[in-house]
Order: C-alpha cells, then structure tokens, then sequence
C-alpha cells in the first residue's frame, strides 16, 4: 500500500506556479520523498527526490517540512506540457525496493 | 542519462495469443527490474521483480504461469504474456535502476499497450 497522500486533482492557471502537496506521516528515517509524473499514455517521468533537505533541479523544486512528515513539489512557472499524474512516493535509502504508487495528484494547467 | 527501452509500444493481437514484451537497461546493468501494470484511470500496480539468473518474485494475486518473466541478461527482461484474453488489455511498463545506486531514482520504459481482442 501506498504510504502517502495527495488531493485527487488540482487546477494552475499557465505561468503561475503548480504547488503539489503530499502528506507522508509515518516515513521512516531511511526512507526518501520521491516525486514521478505521468504524461498521458506514457511511462512514469522522474522528477526529483530528496531525504529532508529542500532539493531544487531544472524541472522543479522540493520542500520538505522538518518534521519530514508532508512535502510540497512546487513547478514554477507551469505549462500546457506540465499537465499530468503527479505521483509522491516514499522508498526506503538502500535496497533495490520497488517504487509503490499511490493515485497521485491529476494536475490541470489551464491556458 | 539512464536509459529503460521498451518494445513493443503498441500490440493488439487475437484471444488466445502469447505476447512477448522486452525491457532493456541501454547504459547500465540491471540485476532487478521490475514490471507494473496499468488499467485505465488507475494507478500503476506492482506486477513482479525480474531477478538476473533467477526467478521472478510475483506480487499477491499475479499468475507467475500466466505472465512469464524471463531475465536472461543484464540488460533485458521479458514479459510473457501466455494465451491472453482480453481481460488482460492494459498498459504494461518495465523498470529498473542501476545496481548499488543508493538513492538514485528508478526509470521506467514508456509502456506497451497491450489491446486483446
């Protein structure tokens, strides 16, 4: 079972940034936040990940809160091309656990 | 960077056929990889995880004799899908991650639909 939660679907408006917020209060200490998304008809798209420090990359940025209980993947300025299943997923630092998925969050970016 | 390929895209076949689907690591060995399964509007499902030189480990509920998973080599896996019907029209996707990567996150291939008619 997925470990974490995340609303069913959200609206941006193109140009203003896509806050996606997950809840994830019973992760472990060794376990990282990582964030997917999947395009229609395409296979799930890396985006970023991160243990507690806050994480930034060309496609996206990652706040954790200290308690490392939620997270919040923030897109910047969102685009058409950002619409998609945004999927929030928690995994344990070593082994070669599979990545469970929950339902993710359907993100809308409305011209 | 790291790279999974899979074939076919798109496969629409009778009842009754077996389907083979391929999953290749392009830059990097893979000892695991892992196959998912996906039916309209939900989620990805955790099929079973291809083992190099040994057997599959198949979730709860997946038939191992209905999908056959082969793992020859360090870069491929198959997926057999025998005498299928067309409950088993889906997407199916593959994935794996570079061996002693830590944290390093895991890529997927980008699907096959698989339309059994």
């Amino acid at each position: 079972d997925a470990k974490t939660t995340q609303p069913t679907s959200m609206d941006c408006a193109e140009g203003r940034a896509a806050n996606l917020p997950c809840n994830h209060s019973t992760i472990s200490g060794n376990e990282y936040v990582y964030w997917y998304r999947q395009i229609h008809s395409q296979g799930p798209q890396y985006i970023i990940h991160g243990l507690k420090n806050n994480e930034t990359n060309e496609m996206a940025s990652l706040i954790i809160t200290e308690d490392r209980k939620s997270s919040t993947l923030i897109l910047p300025h969102a685009t058409l091309r950002d619409t998609a299943v945004y999927y929030c997923i928690v995994r344990p630092y070593s082994g070669n656990t599979p990545l469970v998925f929950g339902k993710g969050t359907r993100l809308s970016v409305i011209a | 960077g790291a790279v999974v390929s899979q074939h076919p895209s798109w496969v629409i076949c009778k009842s009754g056929t077996s389907v083979k689907i391929e999953c290749r690591s392009l830059d990097f060995q893979a000892t695991t990889m892992f196959w998912y399964r996906q039916f309209p509007k939900q989620s990805l499902m955790l099929m079973a995880t291809s083992n190099e030189g040994s057997k599959a480990t198949y979730e709860q509920g997946v038939e191992k004799d209905k999908f056959l998973i082969n793992h020859a080599s360090l870069t491929l896996s198959t997926l057999t899908v025998t005498s299928a019907h067309p409950e088993d029209s889906s997407f199916y996707i593959c994935s794996a991650r570079p061996p002693d990567s830590g944290n390093q996150p895991q890529h997927f291939g980008d699907g096959t639909r698989l339309s059994i008619l």
